[in-house]
């Protein structure tokens, strides 16, 4: 079974800082893509970044990096400068393949405030 | 369409009360799931369509969950007999074709409440 946890349930950050929100997952696949998607209260999942296991550089896009730790199963996303428009619930997503089509299974979220 | 739309946005049913929760993917996207989201929680796997077919019903949590497609296109999914451990949002998301590498992309979700 995959499992993915996000053991912070609650940040915050001042505006203009850098914040670190951590990730961990257990599955023993091999190949598989990793994600963050940003929830704000109007509810729509928006794709933050994704992560492909075989690629050992780090994504990143923009103000959005990952440190991604695939031994020790690990997915942390980082944003640096951050803005007031940053501030959402934040979920991790493991995605792996099945012959039935892809499959995706999301953490519990961290819900991150920016801070004026 | 622009995005992947769901409606009605909110629902408010009395328990016993059926419903259905529509799902418009984006035009030509050939896979569809839907989500389920307790409050405070990650969304959890429903079931997945790939044009019509229904190659996975999983997560569906009872046999008063129904999900059909019949044409491919426009998804509805239906609960019968809404109990109170129903209340959640329903997400619907759509990606383009089957492939490892496709980006999903997500409606904004029916908040379905079950008095």
């Amino acid at each position: 079974a995959q499992t993915v946890t996000q053991s912070q349930p609650e940040m915050s950050v001042q505006e203009a800082e850098t914040v670190t929100l951590s990730c961990t997952y257990d599955t023993s696949e091999n190949n598989y893509y990793l994600f963050w998607y940003k929830q704000p209260p109007s509810r729509q999942m928006i794709l933050v970044i994704r992560q492909e296991a075989y690629k050992q550089q780090n994504a990143t896009e923009n103000r959005f990096s990952v440190n991604f730790q695939k031994a020790a199963k690990s997915f942390s996303l980082k944003i640096s400068d951050s803005q007031l428009g940053d501030t959402a619930m934040y979920f991790c997503a493991f995605m792996k393949q099945f012959n039935t089509g892809n499959q995706f299974y999301f953490g519990t979220g961290t819900s991150l405030t920016v801070i004026p | 369409g622009a995005g992947v739309s769901q409606s009605p946005r909110y629902k408010v049913a009395k328990r016993g009360q059926d419903v259905a929760l529509r799902c418009d993917p984006i035009s030509g996207h050939v896979s569809l799931f839907w989500y389920q989201q307790a409050l405070g929680q990650g969304p959890e796997f429903l079931t997945y369509f790939q044009n019509e077919a229904q190659l996975d019903k999983s997560g569906l949590p009872s046999d008063r969950f129904f999900a059909e497609r019949p044409e491919g296109s426009v998804s509805t999914l239906k609960i019968q007999r809404t109990q109170q451990e129903d209340s959640a949002v329903y997400l619907c998301a759509s990606s383009l074709t089957e492939a490892f590498n496709e980006k999903l992309f997500f409606g904004s979700g029916t908040q379905l409440s079950v008095l």
